[in-house]
C-alpha cells in the first residue's frame, strides 16, 4: 500500500532563512507526490506535484521539493521564509488503486510551519 | 483548476441530528471525493462519488452515517447523520479534472467546519 511519513509535527524558523519540511513515501511502482498547504480556516490549496521529469519541482508562492528516490523522499523547501508562509504542510501520494481507477490521494500526518519575525 | 464552493462553511449542531453539506464545481469532473479532517489530524477518505453510481466508501465509513449523493457532474452532497461529538470535524470536498488522470492535482472546497454538542 502507498503511504508518505511527515515526521515532523512543526518545524519552526526564523523569517528570511531557508525552510525545510520532511516527506518520505513508499509505494509500489512510480511515485505521484504532492504537496498542499492549509492555511487556518481555509481548505487545501496546491503547491507543487513530482509526476515524471526533473527531481527539482517548483511550485507555487516561492516554493520547490525535491524529489530523491533512493532517499524516497520529497521534501518541500524555500530559500527565504516569510512570516506568512506559517500554515499547516501536506505531502501526498496518489494510491494507484486500478481496480476501480479512484486515484485517491493518501496525506501525511501535516507538519505544521511556524515562521517567526 | 476547478473552482469549488462548499455550504455550509461552519456549522454547530446538537447531537442527533443531520447536517448534508452541498459542494458545487464550476466544471464537470468524474470524481468527486469526501474527506474528513478530525482536530489536529490529517486528512482521511470518507467515500468516492462517481455521477450515476453509488458512492464507494472506504473502511471505516459507511453508507448510512454519510449518505452521499451526486445528481450530476458538478455537484455533490454529503450528509452526516445522527451526528455525535465525535463528528466534529472538517469536512472537504475534492475534485480531480474531468479526466481523473492520475498525474493531475486535486482541488478542494473550503470545507465546512463541524461542531456537534
Amino acid at each position: 500500500a502507498q503511504s508518505v511519513a511527515q515526521p515532523e509535527d512543526q518545524v519552526n524558523v526564523a523569517e528570511g532563512n531557508p525552510l525545510t519540511v520532511k516527506c518520505t513515501y513508499s509505494v509500489s511502482g512510480n511515485p505521484y507526490l504532492f504537496w498542499y498547504v492549509q492555511y487556518p480556516n481555509r481548505g487545501l490549496q496546491f503547491l507543487l506535484k513530482y509526476i515524471t521529469g526533473d527531481n527539482l519541482v517548483k511550485g507555487s508562492y516561492g516554493f520547490e521539493a525535491e524529489f530523491n528516490k533512493s532517499q524516497t523522499s520529497f521534501h518541500l523547501k524555500k530559500p527565504s521564509a516569510l512570516v506568512s508562509d506559517s500554515a499547516l504542510y501536506f505531502c501526498a501520494v496518489r494510491d494507484l488503486l486500478w481496480m476501480d481507477s479512484s486515484y485517491k490521494l493518501i496525506f501525511g500526518s501535516g507538519t505544521r510551519l511556524l515562521v517567526r519575525p | 483548476s476547478a473552482v469549488i464552493s462548499q455550504k455550509p462553511s461552519r456549522d454547530i449542531c446538537q447531537r442527533g441530528t443531520s447536517l448534508t453539506i452541498q459542494c458545487q464545481v464550476d466544471s464537470q469532473v468524474t470524481m468527486m471525493f469526501w474527506y474528513r479532517q478530525q482536530p489536529g489530524q490529517s486528512l482521511t477518505l470518507i467515500a468516492t462519488a462517481n455521477q450515476g453510481s453509488e458512492a464507494t466508501y472506504e473502511s471505516g465509513f459507511v453508507i448510512d452515517k454519510f449518505p452521499i449523493s451526486r445528481p450530476n457532474l458538478t455537484f455533490s452532497t454529503l450528509t452526516v447523520s445522527n451526528m455525535s461529538p465525535e463528528d466534529s470535524s472538517i469536512y472537504l470536498c475534492s475534485v480531480g479534472t474531468a479526466r481523473g488522470t492520475m498525474n493531475t492535482e486535486a482541488f478542494f472546497g473550503q470545507g465546512t467546519r463541524l461542531t456537534v454538542v
